[in-house]
């Protein structure tokens, strides 16, 4: 079945450093890739999404590319801020097969001032 | 734009009850999904509603069930409460106009505690 693995965390990082968080995923296609992010005691909130191959995502900063060849998806910004401190979740949805998101085990990130 | 509400924001219940959650789906959204995500993990997709008709389920037992109503807001309806029930439930509205690929966006969730 279709799976999603990120890197485990914590990812403690200090204001201004990069940020990478690997996401690699498993499923019969071309599904749609997203990152969702999860702020303390909130829902999750739709951070940006590729839908096809060498597409890149891109929001607040945040960018990823669905790279079809490594099966990866990870997320990156280039300058981290002590507000981006929340977990974040990868997640794909099958193409024509099906309707369920299915989601890494997220990944926390803590940004130190 | 009103976006995706759930009701009640906490709630506590005992083993063996049963407990209704509650989700109004974004303005212009026909399909509702409902997950369970358990403390430390990933969400879990529950079911899918699309037009009032069950669009889909997770590896979940029948005690979880559902409704959609004509205006698209949904319910979760779980009986014989357990203790592994205890978890933050998530509702998550889409289009439905390319159903299957649509964008899902979520609400703030129900955090249901099991005594």
């Amino acid at each position: 079945g279709d799976s999603v693995t990120q890197m485990e965390g914590p990812v403690t990082l200090s204001e201004e450093a990069f940020l990478t968080i690997n996401c690699t995923y498993t499923a019969t296609g071309y599904p749609s890739l997203f990152w969702y992010v999860q702020y303390p005691g909130e829902g999750l909130q739709l951070l940006l999404k590729a839908t096809k191959a060498d597409d890149k995502g891109s929001n607040k900063g945040f960018e990823a590319t669905y790279r079809k060849e490594t099966t990866s998806f990870h997320l990156e910004k280039g300058s981290v801020q002590v507000s981006d401190s929340a977990v974040y979740f990868c997640a794909l949805l099958p193409r024509n097969a099906g309707n369920m998101l299915t989601f890494g085990g997220g990944t926390r990130l803590m940004v130190k001032p | 734009e009103t976006g995706v509400t759930q009701s009640p924001t906490h709630l506590i219940k005992t083993r063996g009850q049963q407990v209704t959650l509650r989700c109004s789906s974004q303005s212009g959204h026909n399909t509702v999904s409902w997950y369970q995500q358990a403390l430390g993990q990933g969400p879990q997709f529950i079911f899918q509603y699309y037009r009032e008709e069950e669009n889909g389920r997770g590896n979940f037992p029948p005690r979880f069930s559902g409704l959609q109503f004509p205006n698209y807001s949904s319910e979760l309806n779980v009986n014989a409460l357990e203790l592994d029930d205890s978890a933050l439930y998530l509702c998550a509205s889409s289009p439905g106009t390319n159903q299957g690929a649509d964008t899902q966006y979520f609400g703030p969730g129900t955090r249901l505690t099991v005594l």
